[in-house]
């Protein structure tokens, strides 16, 4: 069964841009939550969609947004970046009915903002 | 709110000594709490949770409520151990799947 796929790996932006990072879930899972990873702060949660809703927002500003498609594939937007945005995206999937905490992780889309 | 700690940032031990990597948390409600992994060059992974009661690895962890504490203990620590090691939090009260996240250990063996 292959994993989370998260594209693109690396990617390079300038202030103001925007981006949009996609996350093909495992095969069967319909829970896709999104996660900003950075050495300050570490493991941040953005949000969590299920069946093409979104189930739980973290907090971050409105810049950052996201949704889900029918196949479950999700993806995220961050509009106006900042320096400050500069992470390492996670995307993770998991059955979501259960809601067991599992969740299977992708290898992340690393963004630098310039 | 909840929150999750991991006092320790770096943990170096030498293989075959006992390890215990501290996990703090607070939060009001019933919590459910997990270990994640993630071995170099490897992505994150469930290591364990506490409503399994099991042994993964040689790793356990118990959840003291009293204490608010999810420690992870190892009796004698492995070369493949090192790795980045992150305590987690889920709300049992909220649907989903949101974690909250400790900033992680960093776990090093030495031969």
């Amino acid at each position: 069964k292959a994993g989370v796929t998260q594209t693109p790996r690396y990617l390079i932006k300038t202030r103001g841009q925007q981006v949009t990072l996609s996350c093909s879930p495992i095969s069967g899972h319909r829970s896709v939550s999104w996660y900003q990873q950075t050495p300050g702060q570490g493991l941040q949660f953005l949000f969590e969609y299920f069946s093409e809703t979104q189930r739980n927002k973290g907090n971050f500003p409105g810049r950052f947004s996201g949704r889900q498609f029918s196949n479950s594939r999700s993806e995220m937007n961050v509009s106006t970046l900042e320096l400050g945005d500069s992470a390492l995206y996670l995307c993770a999937s998991s059955l979501g009915h259960r809601n067991t905490g599992e969740l299977f992780f992708g290898e992340g889309s690393r963004l630098t903002v310039l | 709110a909840q929150r999750v700690t991991q006092p320790e940032k770096l943990l170096s031990v030498f293989k075959g000594a006992p390890v215990e990597l501290k996990c703090n948390y607070s939060y009001s409600g019933s919590p459910e709490l997990f270990w994640y992994v993630q071995y170099s060059r490897q992505r994150l992974q469930l290591l364990l949770r506490h409503i399994s009661r099991e042994s993964i690895k040689g790793f356990t962890a118990d959840l003291n409520k009293g204490e608010t504490s999810f420690h992870l203990k190892k009796p004698f620590a492995q070369e493949e151990d090192s790795a980045m090691y992150y305590c987690a939090l889920k709300s049992h009260e909220t649907s989903g799947s949101r974690l909250t996240f400790g900033e992680g250990t960093q776990l090093t063996v030495n031969p």
